[in-house]
């Protein structure tokens, strides 16, 4: 099995942009599409970003998923910071042994 | 609109078993898979197991596998985790997810989450 890495706090100033990074231990990044999850305090998850880049239907475009082989992680950029945008974010991927998440990153806007 | 909602859970003995309930609507229940997520308190997201549209194929996580079993009951739009001998690092919230796509087999993602149902164990 792997390991999804995430940095355990970010923050921006609204109206900024910040990219939260996550970092397949083994095997290839490009192997396996990379999903992205918000869940708001209190709040239960929702999907942000699905197949690495493809946004569920009624996210703002402020929201952008890519990979980078070179670095073998994965990246959500948010970009024209919104206080709504204060969550924590998780990435997930899989392999043949299942699911795996990363241990989220704390989003602050402050 | 597609809504998810889980039953079932509360304080349970160590050792004990419990039965949560996942009600879909809003969709075509028997065309997408199921899965099951949990949230154990102040920490992350673990995945536990998923079921097929029709039942035929199933997938669980190490963590859980030989004491959960995923059903679903596609008359009643429901799906069921029955969990067995639950240990006290299996306290925290469970969600019951649909996946992204329809049909056979499962995706990479879900695209819909419910509300969750909290499961303590302890004594």
């Amino acid at each position: 099995n792997f390991m999804l890495t995430q940095p355990h706090s970010v923050s921006g100033s609204p109206g900024k942009t910040v990219t939260i990074s996550c970092t397949r231990s083994s095997g290839s990044i490009a192997s396996n599409y990379v999903q992205w999850y918000q869940q708001r305090p209190g709040g239960s998850p929702t999907t942000v970003i699905y197949d690495n880049n493809q946004r569920v239907s009624g996210v703002p475009d402020r929201f952008s998923g890519s990979i980078d082989s070179s670095s073998n992680s994965a990246s959500l950029i948010i970009s024209g910071l919104k206080t709504e945008d204060e969550a924590d974010y998780y990435c997930q991927s899989y392999d043949t042994t299942g699911w795996v998440f990363g241990g989220g990153t704390k989003l602050a806007v402050l | 609109q597609v809504q998810l909602v889980e039953s079932g859970g509360g304080v349970v003995q160590p050792g004990r078993s419990l039965r949560l309930s996942c009600v879909a609507s809003g969709f075509t229940f028997n065309s997408f898979a199921i899965h099951w997520v949990r949230q154990s308190p102040g920490k992350g997201l673990e995945w536990l197991t998923v079921i097929a549209f029709d039942a035929t194929n199933k997938f669980y996580a190490d963590s859980v596998k030989g004491r959960f079993t995923v059903s679903r009951d596609n008359s009643k739009n429901t799906v069921y985790l029955e969990m067995n001998r639950l240990r006290a690092d299996d306290t925290g919230v469970y969600y019951c997810a649909r996946d992204m796509g329809e049909g056979s087999g499962w995706s990479p993602a879900v695209a819909y989450w419910g509300q969750g149902t909290l499961v303590t164990v302890s004594s």
